[in-house]
Order: structure tokens, then C-alpha cells, then sequence
């Protein structure tokens, strides 16, 4: 499976942008550039995906690296809700390197002060 | 349309019983996947299955553990003869396709006593 490599742990503040990076060097052409985050206690929740082009959603944007080999996650303005871990996962179809299941790293943890 | 359903959300159970782990998928989803993680451990990829087929089992323990998704009714995690190590959340997710988003259920927890 096609590595990424994440901070460990984060913080923000209430109310600020966070910028959550990913380095993803070994992606192959094929490969989706999935973001979930675990609430504590809960299932994963998926956030947002992308393939080349830069991707919007309710939840966050995603900034994709021109080469793709790193990407970053932005919460426009963090809320306390926000605190979790956020994984960082390459996803691909039939003949990618990282087809159909979706291998969690160890994530980065983001704690949000009030 | 209702999120992935996983039941029970709690399951307790002896040693040397059998616990079956029951997840529902997303209407129009063909794609499961089961999840392990122990306490405080990260998520491991077990097994995934698209509608009666295995397609990677390469995380399912040799022995033991089973699963299955058949024509009709909800994708099973079959655990024999539990071992206090299988105290574990357990979390089944569904995609309409492999490249999609995928969608979690909250999850089972089992405890062997």
C-alpha cells in the first residue's frame, strides 16, 4: 500500500484556520487522496477526497500539491467539534496500488483550545 | 437514506462463544469493509468483501474469524471461540465503488469476559 506520513499531533484555537499536511511521495496515478477523522468514541467519518484538482466541501477544503506528492487539509475555522484524529489515506481503484480498502496510518491528533 | 447500521452496538460475551457482528450497508452500496481496533490502537483493515465475494482478507486472523456478504441480508463478522484479545471496537464501512468515499457505522463493541 502507498505510504503517507503525518504529524503526529496539532493544536489550534477556536475559531482559526488549521492546516493539516500530508506527504504521500510513492502516490501512484490511480491513487484518491482520501481525508477521514475519528471523533473520540465514534466510527471514522469521511471528510473529503480528491484526485489532482483542489476540492471544496461543507466540511473542508483540499489542497493538492502540483506533483501530488504531499496535500493539505484546511478547516477554514476550527470548533471545538473539530477535535479528533485525521487520517490521510491514498485510495485507488482496480490496478492502483492502494485498491479498495482504505489502510489507516496513526494519524494526526488535533486538539482545539476554546 | 440510512447511514451504515451495525448491530449490536454492544456485545458481551464469555470466553469460548461465538460473537457474530452484523453490519448493514448503505442502500446501493456493494463495497463492505471491517475494521478492528483495539483500545487505544489505530483502525486495522480485516477484510473486504463486495456482495457473496472476498476480495481481500489479507487482515482476517487465520483462525477463527469469518465473515461473509451474501445475495440478500446484512454482511456478518463471525468470531469463534472468543479470547479476552478480541475486546475490541469493531467497524464496518460500505462504498457504492472502490474509489469512492466510504461511510463508517458506529460500530461494535465487544467485550470477552
Amino acid at each position: 500500500d502507498a505510504k503517507t506520513t503525518q504529524p503526529n499531533s496539532m493544536e489550534s484555537n477556536e475559531e482559526e484556520p488549521v492546516h493539516l499536511p500530508c506527504n504521500h511521495s510513492t502516490i501512484s496515478g490511480t491513487d484518491y487522496i482520501h481525508w477521514y477523522r475519528q471523533l473520540p468514541s465514534q466510527g471514522p467519518e469521511y471528510v473529503i477526497h480528491g484526485l489532482t484538482s483542489n476540492v471544496n466541501n461543507r466540511m473542508a477544503s483540499l489542497a493538492i500539491a502540483e506533483d501530488r506528492k504531499s496535500s493539505t487539509l484546511i478547516l477554514h475555522r476550527a470548533t471545538l467539534r473539530d477535535a479528533a484524529v485525521y487520517y490521510c489515506i491514498l485510495r485507488g481503484n482496480a490496478g492502483g496500488t492502494s485498491y479498495g480498502k482504505l489502510t489507516f496510518g496513526q494519524g494526526t491528533i488535533l486538539t482545539v483550545h476554546p | 437514506n440510512a447511514g451504515v447500521m451495525q448491530n449490536p452496538r454492544h456485545l458481551v460475551r464469555r470466553r469460548g462463544q461465538e460473537a457474530r457482528l452484523r453490519c448493514s450497508p448503505m442502500k446501493g452500496h456493494s463495497h463492505v469493509y471491517w475494521y478492528r481496533q483495539l483500545p487505544e490502537e489505530g483502525l486495522k483493515f480485516m477484510v473486504y468483501l463486495q456482495k457473496e465475494n472476498i476480495i481481500d482478507e489479507s487482515g482476517m486472523p487465520k483462525e477463527r474469524f469469518s465473515a461473509e456478504f451474501p445475495k440478500e441480508g446484512p454482511s456478518i463478522l463471525r468470531i469463534q471461540q472468543v479470547v479476552r484479545g478480541d475486546s475490541a471496537a469493531y467497524f464496518c464501512a460500505s462504498s457504492p465503488v472502490t474509489d469512492s468515499e466510504a461511510f463508517f457505522g458506529q460500530g461494535t463493541r465487544l467485550t470477552v469476559v
